[in-house]
């Protein structure tokens, strides 16, 4: 079936850093990613999605491109902050699908440090 | 934010006792979701509901049961509790928009089983 799978974390990184965290999926239809954040505490946002291959999600100065070729959809962001910290989870959903159902990866969880 | 909203928030209960947890959305949306998230694992589809009185199995359902007699209710019951659903559990709605539909999430309701 379709999956997702992430880097594990813990990613620590000091402010103003680079960031990149792998996502790559695996699914048989042509599906719809997604980047949901989760601040300490709180409920899953979404942060940024795309719909179809070479397309590019972005919002809050991070990025992902579905790559189809290499079925994956890492987040960058070229400066962090100590805002970021938070767990990062990729998604993908088949917008083919009756359903819409989101298969999660197992989460990130960024510490930006000062 | 999608206008959804869980109840309770936080719960304690003991082994083998009945415990329902609420999602109310404002919306109108057809589709609402409920998903446990577990360390490792990321989120997991409890159920799901595509309309008033039409529910059907996630990836990990056993143990649930759900309700949904009006459109902006969704309701999730654990029979009778057990230790390993101990979890925090997130109810979603679907909502269309560019690209295809999207999923929304609520605040969450941390369950604890003793």
């Amino acid at each position: 079936g379709d999956s997702v799978t992430q880097m594990e974390g813990p990613v620590t990184l000091s402010e103003e850093a680079f960031l990149t965290i792998n996502c790559t999926y695996t699914a048989t239809g042509y599906p719809s990613l997604f980047w949901y954040v989760q601040y300490p505490g709180e409920g899953l946002q979404l942060l940024l999605k795309a719909t179809k291959a070479d397309d590019k999600g972005s919002n809050k100065g991070f990025e992902a491109t579905y790559r189809k070729e290499t079925t994956s959809f890492h987040l960058e962001k070229g400066s962090v902050q100590v805002s970021d910290s938070a767990v990062y989870f990729c998604a993908l959903s088949d917008q083919g699908g009756a359903t819409n159902k989101l298969i999660f990866g197992t989460g990130t969880l960024l510490a930006v440090q000062p | 934010d999608a206008g959804i909203t869980q109840s309770p928030r936080h719960k304690v209960t003991e082994t083998g006792t009945p415990v329902t947890l609420r999602c109310h959305q404002t919306e109108n949306h057809r589709y609402m979701y409920w998903y446990r998230q577990d360390p490792g694992h990321g989120l997991r589809l409890i159920h799901y509901s595509y309309g008033v009185k039409d529910t059907d199995k996630g990836e990990v359902s056993d143990g649930y049961s759900v309700s949904r007699s009006k459109t902006e209710d969704f309701l999730l019951t654990l029979e009778s509790a057990t230790s390993s659903q101990t979890s925090v559990y997130f109810c979603a709605i679907s909502a269309a928009g560019t690209g295809g539909e999207t999923q929304y999430f609520g605040p969450g309701t941390r369950l604890l089983v003793l």
